[in-house]
């Protein structure tokens, strides 16, 4: 089985200043693991995609995630927080279990304060 | 090029009745997944259908079901409407159910049961 936890269900941060939101992943086998934001009333957008090819994925919006096998995480970074990225934000994981949907976690609500 | 498009937007029901939502796949994609998202929540899992067939299943009841057409466009029924049902329903397509396919989600369909 796969699972996702994501710790904070809130992260607050100045505008300007680091942001990481974190992950850690359960899978059996080398995973396909993403990042999805989601803004206010609509659906989800992809971030980045990580898929064995480089463990820093680099995605849009100046995000980028560090696939660290040993740690089973995959967290979120930016160095500059822009008041624009207020959102929540899912990681996911699959192919475990020959699985091709994805496993969702709850979700990290992201406040930038000016 | 159009992406994911849901209807409506918004609907209100109450408990007992049966409603029917649609999903139009981003162009090119024949893989069209559905999910629940509550409140506070990450999505749900509920199927995926691909050829016009349900490929995989979430653990939700039989009253949730659902059709895919010719044209790759889905359905979601949901019959006997329960207060829990209420949630934000994302159709979510991509390019094949192979493991690893990003998914790409469209801006989802708001129900509210009374």
């Amino acid at each position: 089985a796969q699972s996702v936890t994501q710790l904070g269900s809130h992260v607050s941060v100045s505008e300007g200043a680091l942001v990481l939101l974190r992950c850690n992943y359960s899978s059996s086998v080398p995973p396909y693991l993403f990042w999805y934001v989601q803004y206010p009333n609509q659906g989800l957008q992809l971030l980045l995609k990580y898929t064995s090819a480089a463990t820093l994925v680099k995605g849009i919006n100046g995000f980028e995630a560090e696939f660290k096998k040993s740690e089973t995480s995959f967290h979120l970074t930016k160095p500059s927080a822009h008041m624009s990225d207020a959102a929540e934000y899912f990681c996911a994981v699959s192919g475990s279990g020959g699985s091709y949907i994805p496993t969702f976690g709850r979700g990290t609500s992201l406040i930038v304060h000016p | 090029d159009a992406g994911v498009t849901q209807s409506p937007t918004h609907l209100i029901k109450t408990r007992g009745q049966q409603v029917t939502l649609r999903c139009s796949p981003k162009s090119g994609h024949d893989t069209v997944s559905w999910y629940q998202q509550a409140l506070g929540q990450g999505p749900q899992f509920i199927f995926q259908y691909y050829e016009e067939e349900e490929r995989q299943r979430g653990n939700f009841p039989d009253r949730f079901s659902g059709h895919q057409f010719p044209n790759y466009s889905s359905e979601l029924n949901v019959n006997a409407l329960l207060l829990g049902d209420s949630a934000l329903y994302l159709c979510a397509s991509s390019p094949g159910p192979q493991e690893g396919d990003t998914q790409y989600f469209g801006p989802g369909t708001r129900l509210t049961v009374l």
